[in-house]
């Protein structure tokens, strides 16, 4: 089945605890993207990345790492998570943007 | 940058009438248009997307939606709801890269009998 897979799908951790969310994707897309989701903020793009080793920032990359070191995986890295990166994450890949987006199913990270 | 602005964030309707989610959007050069639909607690499903052609776009579910250019507008419709199309709804926006994918903030749709 194609799918974008994100581990884990809930997270609780404490502030400057470093953490990384996986997503993988088995469908050969070159095109991968994060975004977190805030109640009356809708979706907001942290980072995308075109294709291996190609990586750009989004709307709000402050306190976010990504790395594309292969085709598949494009992880989130939180290297001193603060309370303000408690949100609602989703990772989105596409074989060729703008023409279709598949979503994962998100990953909920509370920073206490 | 291309921006979306979701003009109401919250639309009650009774089950059966018709609904419009609206949606305005800020661009300089051509857009590609989106709506997602996201059900409690699951990810995001595409119901429909304006890249080029006909303005007017047919999505799953009985979702309808028309691309207004002078307008800067692309509103949801559909003639006839249902409880199960309680959802958020996002109108989203890309440049013709669609590399960069603007959501806006979500319209709470919610069906009652």
């Amino acid at each position: 089945e194609a799918q974008v897979t994100q581990n884990p799908r809930y997270l609780i951790t404490v502030t400057g605890k470093k953490l990384t969310v996986t997503c993988s994707q088995n469908m050969n897309h070159e095109y991968m993207s994060w975004y977190r989701q805030d109640p009356g903020l809708g979706l907001r793009q942290i980072y995308y990345s075109m294709n291996v080793e190609v990586t750009d920032k989004g709307d709000v990359p402050e306190g976010y790492k990504v790395s594309r070191k292969e085709k598949r995986n494009f992880p989130l890295i939180l290297e001193s998570p603060s309370p303000n990166q408690t949100s609602l994450y989703f990772c989105a890949s596409s074989f060729r943007p703008p023409y279709g987006y598949t979503f994962g199913s998100g990953t909920r990270l509370t920073v206490v | 940058a291309q921006s979306v602005t979701q003009l109401d964030s919250q639309v009650p309707v009774f089950e059966e009438a018709p609904v419009e989610l609206r949606c305005n959007y800020s661009s300089s050069v051509s857009v590609y248009l989106f709506w997602y639909v996201q059900y409690p607690n699951q990810g995001l499903q595409l119901l429909l997307k304006y890249l080029s052609g006909s303005t007017l776009v047919k999505g799953i579910n009985g979702f309808e939606a028309e691309f207004n250019k002078s307008q800067t507008s692309f509103h949801l419709r559909k003639p006839s709801v249902h409880i199960s199309d309680t959802a958020e709804y996002f109108c989203a926006v890309s440049d013709p890269s669609g590399y960069a994918l603007n959501f806006g903030k979500g319209t709470s749709l919610l069906v009652t009998p």
